[in-house]
């Protein structure tokens, strides 16, 4: 079985100031790792995703995440956040075989102000 | 489609009532699934299918739930004589395969009063 553990419930951060978001995880098997992001009223978004291959993956708006197999960690970071980045961010995992059902963390909301 | 629709986008029931919620997956997607996001369980899987069968309903909180999916496309989450601590937003996904990465609808918000 797999656990997602998400620190923090909530980050409020100055816009243009850099952000890191904690996740660990926990599993007895190897595991895919995912980032996802609900915006006020809308649905669960796909940010970033690890599945192999390089350990530091990064999305299109400037969000970049690393995978550290030893720390069983994938925090989520951007240097330079902005009022728009305001939202719920979710960790989640899934075993890379088999059927990979997504078990999430309980969710780190995101508040930049001006 | 373009993404994944869920239909109604808000639906509130009288304690008792019976509910259908229906999902709409990408086209061409063959793996959904179901999930409920709730203020004090978090992010929850419910049930998934393959096509049309689903291997896997462990998810489910109680005999109350069941799902079914017809063609290999459209799904139906339906709650029999619905509870206060059924309300929450549920939240449907697909994938191409099994093992794809999963892209949501944007959740029924089901309010049971």
């Amino acid at each position: 079985a797999q656990s997602v553990t998400q620190l923090d419930s909530q980050v409020p951060v100055f816009e243009e100031a850099p952000v890191e978001l904690r996740c660990n995880y926990s599993s007895s098997v190897s595991v895919y790792l995912f980032w996802y992001v609900q915006y006020p009223n809308q649905g669960l978004q796909l940010l970033l995703k690890y599945l192999s291959g390089s350990t530091l993956v990064e999305s299109i708006n400037g969000f970049e995440a690393e995978f550290n197999k030893s720390q069983t960690s994938f925090h989520l970071r951007k240097p330079s956040v902005h009022i728009s980045d305001t939202a719920e961010y979710f960790c989640a995992v899934s075993p890379n075989k088999g059927f990979q059902k997504l078990v999430f963390g309980t969710g780190t909301r995101l508040l930049v102000s001006p | 489609g373009a993404g994944v629709s869920q239909s109604p986008s808000n639906k509130v029931t009288e304690k008792g009532k019976d509910v259908e919620l229906r999902c709409d997956p990408i086209s061409g997607h063959t793996a959904l699934y179901w999930y409920r996001q709730s203020l004090g369980q978090g992010l929850e899987f419910l049930i998934y299918f393959q096509g049309n069968s689903a291997p896997d309903k462990s998810g489910l909180p109680s005999d109350r739930f069941s799902a079914e999916r017809t063609g290999g496309s459209v799904s139906t989450l339906t709650i029999q004589r619905t509870q206060q601590e059924d309300s929450a937003v549920y939240l449907c996904a697909s994938s191409l395969f099994v093992g794809e990465t999963q892209y949501f609808g944007p959740g029924t918000r089901l309010l049971v009063l």
